[in-house]
This record gives structure tokens, sequence and C-alpha cells, in this order.
């Protein structure tokens, strides 16, 4: 059974550029979250996806952004990148609300420069 | 929203010794906490969890309690070894899939 694949593992931008991080979860997981983990700050939410609706959000500006396809796939936005943004994405799914922890992702390493 | 501290944020112990993270949490109606390893440039993984309707949990070397009433958890490693080396998240959630996490305790367990 395929685990949680982020695409791609590595990532280097320019500040004001934009990126798109994809997340396949594992196969018949519905829901999909995105957290942002940097060492000052460590694992914070982005949002959560379950059968292509947006549940929840933190508390992250517009720039960052989201959706989840009809085969469960999601894919993250962000634009006008910062150099703050630098951190690593990490994609989580989950069989449905309340069935248990995440599995999560190997994640994107995104660098602005 | 729901504010999680963990405690401590570095832990060194020496093999065959036991190791103990603690979390705190504010929102009351928070009702599943797992807790979750991640070794260095790997991705977190989920180790052990409980619900709100548990006081403790063990799986083998590893265990969990809870206290609803003082709104704290705590991750118990007992008979460590070097493999054990990570950093430990703790976690709290109460609907849907959005989890709150802590800052991680970096556990590192000498030979």
């Amino acid at each position: 059974k395929a685990g949680v694949t982020q695409t791609p593992r590595y990532l280097i931008k320019t500040r004001g550029q934009q990126v798109t991080l994809s997340c396949s979860p594992i196969s018949g997981h519905r829901s999909v979250s995105w957290y942002q983990q940097t060492p000052g700050q460590g694992l914070q939410f982005l949002f959560e996806y379950f059968s292509e609706t947006q549940r929840n959000k933190g508390n992250f500006p517009g720039r960052f952004s989201g959706r989840q396809f009809s085969n469960s796939r999601s894919e993250m936005n962000v634009s006008t990148l910062e150099l703050g943004d630098s951190a690593l994405y990490l994609c989580a799914s989950s069989l449905e609300e309340g069935a248990g922890g995440y599995t999560f992702g190997s994640g994107t390493r995104l660098t602005v420069v | 929203g729901e504010n999680v501290e963990q405690h401590p944020s570095t832990l060194s112990v020496q093999e065959g010794d036991s190791a103990v993270i603690k979390c705190t949490y504010s929102d009351s109606a928070s009702n599943y906490f797992p807790w979750y390893k991640q070794e260095l440039g790997k991705r977190p993984q989920l180790i052990i969890d409980i619900r709100s309707n548990v006081g403790e949990k063990k799986d083998q070397r590893i265990a969990v309690t809870l206290n609803k009433t003082a709104k704290h958890f705590s991750l118990h490693i007992t008979e460590t070894q070097p493999e054990d080396s990570a950093v430990y998240f703790c976690a709290a959630s109460k609907t849907g899939n959005q989890f709150y996490f802590g800052t991680g305790t970096s556990l590192t367990v000498i030979p």
C-alpha cells in the first residue's frame, strides 16, 4: 500500500514567485491536511480538505491556498513568495474525521531566495 | 483556538532509563491526543494516541497518560534505546482533522 506522496521533494524559488505543491494521499483516504514546519514555529496547520471541500483553515494569509480533486489528490499554492515562507511543507492524510492520527508524507522542502 | 505547550524542549537520558515528555492543552473540548516521532530528515510518524474517554494506553515500551481535569497528557518511554533518539511532538484535536501541535521535544538517548 503506497504511502502519502508529495512532489516535488525540494524546491528553490525566488521571492515574489508562486509555487504549487502536490500531495497524493493513501488510497481510500479522503481527508488531506497541510502543515508548515519551521524550526522556530514547529508544525502549524494550514488547511484541511475533505471530499474536495475545505473544512478547516489555519491562521495563514490569503497567499496560501489549496484545493482537492475528485481523486482526493491535493495541491497547495503559495503566491508572492516571501523569504519567511521557506519551510518544510507536510501533507497528511486520514480516512475521515475522527478516524485517528494522520499519515504524513515526506514533505516538500521549499527554499525562497 | 487551542494552545498546546510541550516540555521539555530537549531531553537527554542514559540508555535503559525512562523518558517522560509532558504536554498541556487549553481547550477542554479537545478529545484526541496523538504523539508523533520525527527522526532527522524524515516524516513525523504516529507512535501512540489516546482519546479523552481513556486515562492511559500502553504499547510495549511506550505509554501515554491523560488527565482531563488538569488538561495535560504525557508520553512515557521505558528502557530507552539509542533508536528512540528523535524529536517527539504531542498534538490535540477536537473535531475534524485540525491538529494543534506542541513545539517538540528533542530526545537524545546516550549509549
